[in-house]
This record gives C-alpha cells, structure tokens and sequence, in this order.
C-alpha cells in the first residue's frame, strides 16, 4: 500500500541551527515528490518538489531536499532556521493527480 | 483571483445541521481537491475534480458528504446531518491538469468547521 512517513512529529531546534526533517515513503513507482509548509491558520505552500533530473532540488525560503532512491527517502535540509521557519511541514507523493499522499506533518518550533 | 480562496473562512454549526463549503480555484486550473485536515492529523484526501467531472469519490468519508463543481471553476462540499466527528479544517487544492501525472497543487487558506 502507498504511505509516507514522517518520523519525527515534533523537532526544536534553535534559531540559526541546522535542520533536517525526514520523509520516507512506500510506493510501487517512484512517485513526485513535494515538501508543503503550514504555518498556524494558513493553508499550505509549496516549498520544493521533485519530478526528474538532479536528486538534489532547491526550494524556497532557503530550503532544499535530497531524493534517495535507494532509500526511500526525500528529506528537507536547511543550513540556518530562522525564527520564522516555525511552522507544521509536510512531506507529500503522488504518481497521479488523484493518489496524492501526505505525511501527518512535523511541527518545528525555533528557540530564540 | 492570485490565488485559491474558500468560504467561509470560519463555520460553527450545530450536529444534525448541514453546511456548504465553497472552494474558487485558480483561474484557469482544471483539477480541483478537496482534503480534511482533522485536529494533529494529515491530510486527508476526499475527492478530486478533473473539470467537472469527479473521477474519484472514494476518499468520501460517508454518503453524508457530496461534492460537485460547475462550469469547471467553482466547487462545493457539501455535509448533510453534521456530526461531531465531521470537526476538521476542510482544505480545497487546485492544479493545472498535465494528464497522467502529478501536477503541483495549491492550496486555499481553509475552512475551520466546529460541529457543536
């Protein structure tokens, strides 16, 4: 059965540190790949997605993710959070419009 | 519109009662989502417009729940005899439709529905 998994359901992290949220997902095709942001009362926004090409893709606000075949995996990095960064991410894969998966989020909270 | 809007932004209904939330998609984007968005949960998918057609109905969570989309812009989710498990934020998505793959979705701001 198609799943993704986000292991980690809440991280802190201080502000300027690094970040890494991790997505793992089970699909029978490599599916397209997407990171969403959530910030409190906000609908999502696309920070990054993958479709083909360069494994490595760069998003917005300064982040970017990793696709890894071999494991399942299309994690989100960002060298230095800043206290802004504090919102609920998603990770999501699809292979059609209408198979859309999400993970059930990771909330990072900054410390000042 | 710049972006996908949904109304109204905030609704409290009493259980038994029945609500209509209402999603406008980007203009010009022929695919629309709805998902459900229940309280430290993900979302979940509940149906998918391709023009005005709904090809897939399977995420409805009972026959409480229908959905339609006219002239291949507007669309309405429709709850019938709310109940207080049906409490959630409701989520609508819209994308261009590519054909046979995964097109990126936009999202509107959401619909917080609290069944009393």
């Amino acid at each position: 059965a198609q799943s993704v998994t986000q292991p980690d359901i809440h991280i802190t992290v201080s502000e300027g540190a690094s970040l890494e949220l991790r997505c793992n997902y089970s699909y029978g095709a490599t599916p397209y790949l997407f990171w969403y942001v959530q910030s409190p009362g906000q609908g999502l926004q696309l920070l990054l997605k993958y479709f083909s090409g360069d494994t490595l893709v760069q998003g917005i606000k300064g982040f970017e993710a990793e696709f890894k075949r071999s494991q399942s995996s299309f994690n989100l990095r960002k060298p230095s959070v800043h206290w802004s960064d504090a919102a609920e991410y998603f990770c999501a894969v699809a292979v059609y419009n209408n198979d859309m998966r999400f993970g059930a989020g990771t909330r990072l909270t900054v410390k000042p | 519109g710049a972006g996908v809007s949904q109304s109204p932004s905030n609704k409290v209904t009493e259980k038994g009662k029945d609500v209509e939330l209402r999603c406008d998609p980007i203009s010009g984007h022929t695919a629309l989502y709805w998902y459900r968005q229940s309280l430290g949960q993900g979302l979940e998918f509940l149906i998918y417009f391709q023009g005005n057609s709904a090809p897939d109905k399977s995420g409805l969570p009972s026959d409480r729940f229908s959905a339609e989309r006219t002239g291949g812009s507007v669309s309405t989710l429709t709850i019938q005899r709310t109940q207080q498990e049906d409490s959630a934020v409701y989520l609508c998505a819209s994308s261009l439709d590519s054909g046979g793959s995964a097109d990126t979705q936009y999202f509107g701001p959401g619909t917080r529905l609290t069944v009393l």
